[in-house]
């Protein structure tokens, strides 16, 4: 079964500097696909960015980058010029290909703490 | 916004009682799910369904049933509710995004069981 870990329970970052954070999974498929979502203390969950495992290149959105490494396993999550709504938590989650049911396996998250 | 609505989003209730909390969408999508969100675990799959009438257990189904008897809806039921069950509560969509699905979520549901 795929699991999905996110080490960091806590971090903190100062306002306008940049802070990554880690997610590594486990899995024995070749094709899959990775996200981050944000959760804000509204609750609400936020897609951040969406990364297919068959593309070496790493996705990005605005502020928002990943460093994809797939054979660590690894999916991190780098915010540049941090900025006070960022603070939230944050979990990554995976997606089978081989599934056929679109299940998602999320991380337990991390808190982001934005330090003015 | 993906138009998912959960109702209640607030819920206290006594132990042993039925609860059951909605998920709507408007947007006709074939696949549902039910999450529920607790410290230190994330997200957990309650649930899912992948059209009218057909649904599927997740990762920590006891306890919990699910109907789907139209499109747009999808309930969840809590038979005999239990201190164990206090959490927040997800519905999820699925929605085609390019080559592959991403998952939109509703607004959650708080429930308290006393």
């Amino acid at each position: 079964a795929q699991t999905v870990t996110q080490s960091q329970p806590e971090m903190s970052v100062q306002e306008a500097e940049t802070v990554t954070l880690s997610c590594t999974y486990d899995t024995s498929e070749s094709d899959y696909y990775l996200f981050w979502y944000k959760q804000p203390p509204s609750r609400q969950m936020i897609l951040v960015i969406r990364q297919e495992a068959y593309k070496q290149q790493n996705a990005t959105e605005n502020r928002f980058s990943v460093n994809f490494q797939k054979a660590a396993k690894s999916f991190s999550l780098k915010i540049s010029d941090s900025q006070l709504g960022d603070a939230a938590m944050y979990f990554c989650a995976y997606r089978s290909v081989l599934s056929g049911t679109y299940k998602y396996i999320f991380g337990t998250g991390t808190r982001l703490k934005v330090l003015a | 916004d993906a138009g998912i609505t959960q109702s209640p989003r607030h819920k206290v209730t006594e132990t042993g009682t039925p609860v059951t909390l909605r998920c709507h969408q408007t947007e006709n999508h074939r696949y549902m799910y039910w999450y529920r969100q607790d410290p230190g675990h994330g997200l957990r799959l309650i649930h899912y369904s992948y059209g009218v009438k057909d649904t599927d257990k997740g990762e920590v189904s006891d306890g919990y049933s699910v109907s789907r008897s139209k499109t747009e809806d999808f309930l969840l039921t809590l038979e005999s509710a239990t201190s164990s069950q206090t959490s927040v509560y997800f519905c999820a969509i699925s929605v085609m995004t390019g080559e592959a699905d991403t998952q939109y979520f509703g607004p959650g549901t708080r429930l308290t069981v006393l």
